[in-house]
This record gives C-alpha cells, sequence and structure tokens, in this order.
C-alpha cells in the first residue's frame, strides 16, 4: 500500500512570512495526526484529527497555527506568521482505527526559518 | 510536555553486539510503542508492548515492559550497520484517543 505522502519535503522562509504543508494518508486511515520534531528531540503532537473533526489540539500555538482536514482525507498545516523557533521537521502520521495503535508516519518537511 | 525519558542518549557499538535502550515514564500507560528513525527520514514503527505484557519478540528485537517501575527496555541483538538510526519510545494513555508522547530518542550508531 501507498505510505503517507508528505509535500514540500524542504521549505526555507524568512521569519513573519506565511507557510502550508500537505499530508495524504493512507488510504482508509481514519485519523491523522501532524507533529513538530525539533533537532534532538522526539516529536509533539501538534493536532489530532479523527475524519475530519479535531480531537486534540491542545498543543498547536493557535495565534500562528492552523490545520484543516477537509473531507476526511488530507490536511493542510499552516504557519504565520512564522518565526525562528518553529524551525523543526513537521510530520504527519495516519491510523486505521481511533484507538491507541501504531501510527504510520510520512518523510516529514524540513522547515527552516530565517 | 514529554513523557518518556530514554537512555542512553547516545550509544556506539561493533557490528554484531547486542544493543539495549531503556525508557521510563511517568503515568499509566495503555501501550507503549518503539520506533526507529533514520536521518532525514520519517519514524518506523516498530514494535507495540501492551500494559498486561511484560516482554515481546519481533525478529532480532526483544522488548520488555515493567508497569510497576514504569520502564521499558529494548534489546537488538546482533546488531548490523544498517541498525544504525535514532530509536524513540513512545506512550499511549487509553483515555486520549490515539495521543502518542515521545522520548527524546536514543541515538544508535553501529560500526561496520
Amino acid at each position: 500500500e501507498a505510505g503517507v505522502a508528505q509535500s514540500p519535503r524542504y521549505k526555507i522562509i524568512e521569519k513573519r512570512q506565511s507557510v502550508a504543508f500537505w499530508c495524504n494518508p493512507i488510504s482508509g486511515h481514519a485519523t491523522l495526526y501532524w507533529y513538530q520534531q525539533i533537532l534532538g528531540q522526539g516529536p509533539k503532537l501538534l493536532i489530532q484529527f479523527q475524519n475530519n473533526g479535531v480531537v486534540d489540539d491542545s498543543q498547536l500555538p493557535k495565534d500562528r497555527f492552523s490545520a484543516e482536514r477537509l473531507k476526511g482525507v488530507d490536511s493542510t498545516l499552516k504557519i504565520q506568521p512564522a518565526k525562528l523557533e518553529d524551525s523543526a521537521v513537521y510530520l504527519c502520521a495516519s491510523s486505521f482505527g481511533t484507538g491507541v495503535g501504531e501510527q504510520y508516519f510520512g518523510p516529514g518537511t524540513r522547515l527552516t526559518v530565517t | 510536555s514529554q513523557q518518556g525519558e530514554e537512555d542512553p542518549q547516545a550509544l556506539s557499538i561493533q557490528e554484531g553486539e547486542n544493543a539495549t535502550m531503556n525508557c521510563s515514564y511517568k503515568t499509566s500507560i495503555n501501550n507503549l510503542q518503539w520506533y526507529r528513525q533514520n536521518s532525514g527520514r520519517g519514524l518506523v514503527h516498530l514494535i507495540l508492548i501492551r500494559s498486561n505484557e511484560r516482554e515481546k519478540h519481533s525478529g532480532r528485537l526483544r522488548v520488555t515492559l515493567d508497569t510497576s517501575k514504569k520502564s521499558s527496555s529494548l534489546l537488538i541483538t546482533a546488531s548490523r550497520a544498517a541498525d544504525t538510526a535514532s530509536y524513540f519510545c513512545a506512550t499511549a494513555m487509553g483515555n486520549q484517543g490515539g495521543k502518542l508522547i515521545f522520548g527524546q530518542g536514543t541515538e544508535l550508531s553501529v560500526k561496520p
């Protein structure tokens, strides 16, 4: 089966600019996650969708980050305006069910904010 | 906040040796999972152990879970250069849907 797709793979922007990331999960996976991974750390959950509803966005900086999952399939994550500390890899993952099973990760988008 | 603490942060061994990584966590869990991340890539799921299980095997991987000590270990036997990667433990709590909380990882280097 095709894996989780993400684009772009790399992005360099200046601070205060905006950026958007796209994710296409594995077909049939109900749950989609966006993680932020800062260099040298483990991934941190930003937002979790179940179909097209938000389950958990407690760690999403809502003043600058937004995410949507229209029609319960693809998802976009946006940062506006970006700060230097947003430099990180943004990982998308999906899982089949709505429980606590394994997650399948995409290759990530490496964002550099200068 | 990060629930898992991993030890050691970095580990360097020779091919053929065993590698052991440890993970400690703070709160009750539904299951604990281990993931591998090669440089510049996404994470790959290795193994899941439920809170009522004590040991699990998958190929050259052996995972143990001690819920009384809130700790887990990942053993890779007969390591290969291709095992060079970062390894993360992640905890899932049953009352938070599929949310995983990751540790900071162990960077494993296997020298040929």
